[in-house]
């Protein structure tokens, strides 16, 4: 497609509940970093992928979330037994290879933990 | 933890006056770039500064950076109501292979 997209574009989950957020950057982009968004907040580093490769994960609020990109395209990002302080914004971005980092984002997933 | 700093946190104006939003950050960079955000959407990028720069305009944006003073400014010219989003800038450390690093952002009111 022409940007970066991000399914579900909301998803309500139940305390303990296991939930899987998708990212499809825009093709041929070699970089894609998750972000996490509070409410009235900027955007936190949450983990980065260069193809394949998780290059920094230092982001990961706990060992309950977790993100993958097995094929150097698509990625997901899984947080396990929710808790409420999870509710936020997911942001996906990615950026092509080689010159400066700017950052191409999709519009999110909006998380709430009930 | 988030490194640059935006000031004022939210700003109301009239349509057709300047804005003018702040950004100050720690540690030593290579670029600064300032995004935008609409409500319930995803950041987009409107510029890019490098460290050596002191100054420079895209359309209606003027952006400068005082690297002495580690801060940047962005000035927004004869403001629309479109132009009613949150405004962020990011950093990219001058520290290796590190990921942008987002302001808390100043939230841009123009009212027609």
């Amino acid at each position: 497609g022409a940007g970066v997209s991000q399914s579900p574009r909301y998803k309500v989950a139940k305390r303990g509940q296991d939930v899987a957020l998708r990212c499809d950057p825009i093709s041929g982009h070699v970089s894609l970093f998750w972000y996490q968004q509070a409410l009235g907040q900027g955007p936190e580093f949450l983990t980065y992928f260069q193809n394949e490769a998780q290059l920094d994960k230092s982001g990961l609020p706990s060992d309950r979330f977790f993100a993958e990109r097995p094929e150097g395209s698509v990625s997901t990002l899984k947080i396990q037994r929710t808790q409420q302080e999870d509710s936020a914004v997911y942001l996906c971005a990615s950026s092509p290879t080689g010159g400066e980092l700017k950052l191409f984002f999709g519009s999110g997933t909006q998380l709430s933990v009930l | 933890s988030q490194q640059g700093e935006e000031d004022p946190q939210a700003l109301s104006i009239q349509e057709g006056e300047n804005a003018t939003m702040n950004c100050s950050y720690k540690t030593s960079i290579n670029n600064l770039q300032w995004y935008r955000q609409n409500s319930g959407r995803g950041l987009v990028h409107l510029i890019l500064i490098r460290s050596n720069e002191r100054e420079k305009h895209s359309g209606r944006l003027r952006v400068t950076l005082d690297t002495s003073k580690k801060s940047s400014s962005l000035l927004i010219t004869a403001s629309r109501a479109a132009d009613t989003a949150s405004y962020f800038c990011a950093t990219d450390r001058n520290s290796g292979n590190t990921p942008l690093v987002f302001g808390k952002g100043t939230r841009l009111s123009v009212i027609a």
